[in-house]
């Protein structure tokens, strides 16, 4: 079945740009998804990617698609004490029809 | 109210007692589900319910009991649970379940539950 990975910490400078990276195995997901959990929330979906696309910008995020290598990356520009938070990869497709989740990065963003 | 609530938000249960957890969407959605997240660990998903129906069970322990009365709420009954089923809660509803574009997932604040 699908398995996801992260890194589980990432910590950057308000202002730097944050890249957050995933793996997945299952070769035929076709649906890409990067979630935030703040602190005491729940999951708030952030952006996606379908897989015939290799990249996509929405505001200060960008999210890049290598399919051949099955990796996602989520850039955030001008990270700002407010991203602080834990970010997941999930991967939606492949024989299981379930999102998989990573265990999720936490990004600290220090003043 | 708006998106996916939960009540309680904190429940605190010895191993005797008997809960439930409440999750209600107001997205008009289709399907629902209950997801398991513990320190360290991925999200592991619990249940799925599809227009009304159970349609995945991922070996959850029969301590835990969902129910699915409409497909606006979910439930989640709880008896003789263990210290290690504490953890966040967490809620969601999709569109539709399955394979189809636009089938985000929408999650709830969660309930943070701790056994004693």
């Amino acid at each position: 079945g699908e398995d996801v990975e992260q890194s589980l910490f990432l910590s950057v400078r308000e202002g730097d740009s944050s890249v957050i990276n995933c793996t997945y195995t299952d070769s035929s997901s076709t649906y890409l998804y990067w979630y935030k959990q703040e602190p005491g929330a729940g999951l708030q979906l952030l952006t996606y990617i379908f897989s015939n696309m290799d990249m996509k910008q929405d505001q200060r995020l960008t999210v890049l698609l290598n399919k051949k290598d099955k990796h996602l990356s989520l850039r955030i520009a001008d990270t700002q004490t407010g991203d602080s938070a834990i970010y997941f990869c999930a991967a939606y497709g492949g024989s299981q029809g379930n999102l998989i989740f990573g265990k999720g990065t936490k990004l600290s963003v220090k003043p | 109210e708006t998106g996916v609530t939960q009540t309680p938000r904190h429940l605190v249960m010895g191993m005797t007692n008997k809960k439930s957890l409440k999750c209600e969407q107001h997205l008009g959605h289709n399907a629902m589900y209950w997801y398991k997240q513990s320190a360290k660990k991925p999200l592991e998903l619990m249940f799925v319910y599809s227009l009304e129906e159970r349609v995945e069970n991922n070996s959850v322990p029969s301590r835990f009991s969902p129910e699915c009365p409409n497909s606006s709420h979910l439930f989640l009954h709880l008896h003789t649970l263990q210290p290690e089923d504490s953890a966040l809660y967490l809620c969601a509803s999709s569109q539709d379940h399955g394979l189809a574009w636009g089938n985000e997932q929408f999650f709830g604040p969660g309930t943070r539950l701790t056994v004693l």
